[in-house]
């Protein structure tokens, strides 16, 4: 069945390091999305992918990292600089995109993963 | 003024009452409307998507008012199970992949 796939499904970190949460997509989707959500409160943007090769800052950059080397795959790096990095992550994907294919178009919805929960001890 | 503003409730109604919420959007040019549900530490999925004429989808019917910029979403026949949080999204164009915009989700409990 296509969907997306995160992994893992809960991450302990401690203070300093730099984790890397997996997210993999086979609905032949161009757009890709980093949310985190924080108990209680609603879905912020960390970055976003349109394209192969081309990702861009959302409203939550700082301290973390991306990279779309291939279609399929978004991972995101958790780095030291985070300040506050105990959240729960999701990543999507949608089917807007460049290539004009009907495949890519899609309606705009979102399709989620079942997020990563991440905490710092 | 957010873009895209919910009211978090929490609203808590009786099992089989009908309760509506809406979501309301500042940006004339939103284009795509969808409902998502988000239980308890669970990721969100699609309830509906929401079209101009309005649609239904058994006790669930979505409607759009482009006039006064919102959307909303009426459950019928309330059950348990649809005690969740609702989280509207809304899309302004559909080429970018930047353009959308979730709201900060409506909480439902429904009571026995």
């Amino acid at each position: 069945d296509g969907g997306i796939t995160q992994s893992p499904k809960y991450l302990f970190r401690k203070e300093g390091q730099n984790v890397t949460l997996s997210c993999e997509q086979n609905l032949n989707h161009d757009a890709m999305y980093w949310y985190r959500q924080d108990p209680g409160q609603g879905l912020r943007l960390i970055y976003y992918s349109q394209i192969v090769n081309d990702f861009q800052k959302g409203d939550i950059a700082e301290g973390y990292s991306v990279s779309r080397e291939k279609k399929e795959s978004f991972p995101l790096t958790v780095t030291s600089a985070q300040k506050n990095p105990t959240a729960f992550y999701l990543c999507a994907s949608s089917g807007v995109g460049v290539s004009g294919g009907a495949s890519s178009l899609g309606t705009g919805e979102l399709f989620f993963g079942e997020g990563s929960r991440l905490t710092v001890l | 003024r957010k873009e895209v503003e919910q009211d978090p409730g929490p609203f808590n109604v009786p099992e089989g009452a009908t309760v509506a919420f809406n979501c309301t959007y500042s940006n004339s040019a939103s284009q795509s409307f969808f409902w998502y549900r988000q239980d308890c530490r669970k990721e969100p999925k699609l309830l509906m998507s929401v079209y101009s004429s309005g649609n239904e989808d058994g006790r669930f019917t979505a409607q759009l008012n482009r006039a006064s910029q919102y959307i909303s979403l009426l459950i019928r026949d309330s059950k348990l199970s649809d005690s969740a949080t609702y989280l509207c999204l809304v899309r302004i164009s559909s080429g970018s992949a930047r353009q959308l915009t979730f709201g900060s989700g409506t909480q439902l409990t429904v009571l026995p």
